[in-house]
């Protein structure tokens, strides 16, 4: 069956510039994860959906970056007056719910100039 | 809050075997993951240990020791394929209760050489 996707597979955008990553779960995944991972890092947690509503925002690093689910499924993470420290790469995760295994999306890398 | 400590990089020969420890603190704590990570690619899951013991999953096997807060991934027979980021990850209750977030380690990079 179809995994988690994410759009862009890479972004590149100038600083200031505002930017919108997609994510599509597995279907019937009620949780959603967004996490960040600079290069040769780990998982930075940003954010956790249970169906539409965020009852864990406590990851994202400033007032600039927001996220947003519909419909219990798509989920967009906006990130606002892009600066450079932005640059890494938006990986997105599905599970059956927050107590099952959580299944990654490629990810998408952003680069900001 | 939750930390997790396991090593940075570690180099082993192919067909050994390896074991990369985790050792972790938290509250509220439910199980430890393991997940792989190639370069560039997505982490994929390997194994969830919720009770003490030794789970065997093929070549992999990971382990968990509740009351040392411990636990490992250790790897047979290792392959050239086997060369990627491995990352143990707790699951424990989070800021809110009732929901068991997943806080991840650093990684560790396993180098496979000939």
């Amino acid at each position: 069956g179809a995994g988690v996707s994410q759009s862009p597979s890479n972004k590149v955008t100038e600083k200031g510039k505002d930017v919108e990553l997609r994510c599509d779960p597995i279907s019937g995944h009620t949780a959603l994860y967004w996490y960040r991972q600079s290069l040769g890092q780990g998982l930075e947690f940003l954010i956790y959906f249970q169906g539409n509503s965020a009852p864990d925002k406590s990851g994202l690093p400033s007032d600039r970056f927001s996220a947003e689910r519909t419909g219990g499924s798509v989920s967009t993470l906006t990130i606002q007056r892009t600066q450079q420290e932005d640059s890494a790469v938006y990986l997105c995760a599905s599970s059956r719910d927050n107590q099952e295994t959580q299944y990654f999306g490629p990810g998408t890398r952003l680069l900001v100039l | 809050g939750q930390s997790l400590e396991q090593p940075s990089e570690v180099t082993a020969v192919e067909g050994a075997i390896v074991q990369i420890n985790c050792t972790y603190q938290t509250s509220g704590f439910y199980g430890l993951s393991w997940y792989q990570q190639h370069d560039g690619g997505a982490p994929t899951f390997l194994s969830y240990n919720a009770l003490d013991g030794l789970e065997e999953t093929g070549r992999f096997s990971s382990f968990l020791s509740r009351s040392d807060s411990y636990g490992y991934l250790l790897l047979q027979e290792l392959q050239m394929k086997d060369s990627a980021s491995y990352f143990c990850a707790v699951r424990d209750n989070g800021r809110r209760g009732g929901y068991q977030k997943v806080t991840f380690g650093t990684g560790t990079k396993l180098q496979v050489i000939p």
